[in-house]
């Protein structure tokens, strides 16, 4: 198995742009997580689906964010209009079923100019 | 919501001594505690875990200790090498009926040679 793939893998955009972060989890992993990574708030959970329903998503900071899983292998997580503080490291996890352990992919890393 | 506080932020230690690395966590149903590790521009790894029903677990030079009663968990690594200098996050998953990693703001561990 590949892992948890990401893409992309850097992201460069001007402000007001939109953003769209993919992720495909790895297969039979029922749970999935979208996590922002900076150096002031350390890892941040930003929403967690479950059989590709959004359970939680207290952690997405804004309206401009959402997130969105249409079948078990495919996420993503979109910014309109994105601004410079949403510059960060957007991480993609998943788990097994009844499972804790989450796998994590590369990163994609966002600069917003 | 679950709280978790991790200590030190930094961590300096010469090549063969050992390092340790504390957490503390607010909610008591939480019951499943993961380390990761997080080397420079790569994606968190999962290196070792512990459930609630246990009171250690040990890895070859890592080990991890959980003390319900008071909250607070630890990471043990004996005879640092290089290269375990990585960020170390600490984590605890609540007891929710689905999973949700929270995480500590991690720990950089400096190996010096």
């Amino acid at each position: 198995d590949a892992g948890v793939i990401q893409s992309p893998r850097h992201e460069v955009t001007e402000m007001g742009q939109e953003v769209t972060l993919r992720c495909k989890p790895i297969s039979g992993h029922n749970s999935l997580f979208w996590y922002r990574q900076t150096m002031m708030r350390g890892l941040e959970l930003l929403i967690y689906f479950n059989n590709n329903v959004p359970i939680d998503d207290s952690g997405m900071p804004e309206d401009r964010f959402s997130a969105k899983m249409p079948n078990a292998s495919f996420s993503t997580l979109k910014i309109q209009p994105s601004e410079p503080r949403d510059s960060a490291v957007y991480f993609c996890a998943s788990s097994l079923p009844d499972q804790r352990m989450a796998f994590f992919g590369q990163g994609t890393r966002l600069t917003v100019v | 919501g679950e709280n978790v506080e991790q200590h030190p932020s930094t961590l300096s230690v010469q090549e063969g001594d050992s390092a340790v690395i504390k957490c503390t966590y607010s909610d008591s149903a939480s019951n499943y505690f993961p380390w990761y590790k997080q080397e420079l521009g790569k994606r968190p790894q999962l290196i070792i875990d512990i459930r609630s029903n246990v009171g250690e677990k040990k890895d070859q030079r890592i080990a991890v200790t959980l003390n319900k009663t008071a909250k607070h968990f630890s990471l043990h690594i004996t005879e640092t090498q290089p290269e375990d200098s990585a960020v170390y996050f600490c984590a605890a998953s609540p007891v929710t009926g689905f999973q949700k990693l929270v995480f500590g703001t991690g720990t950089r561990l400096l190996v010096s040679p």
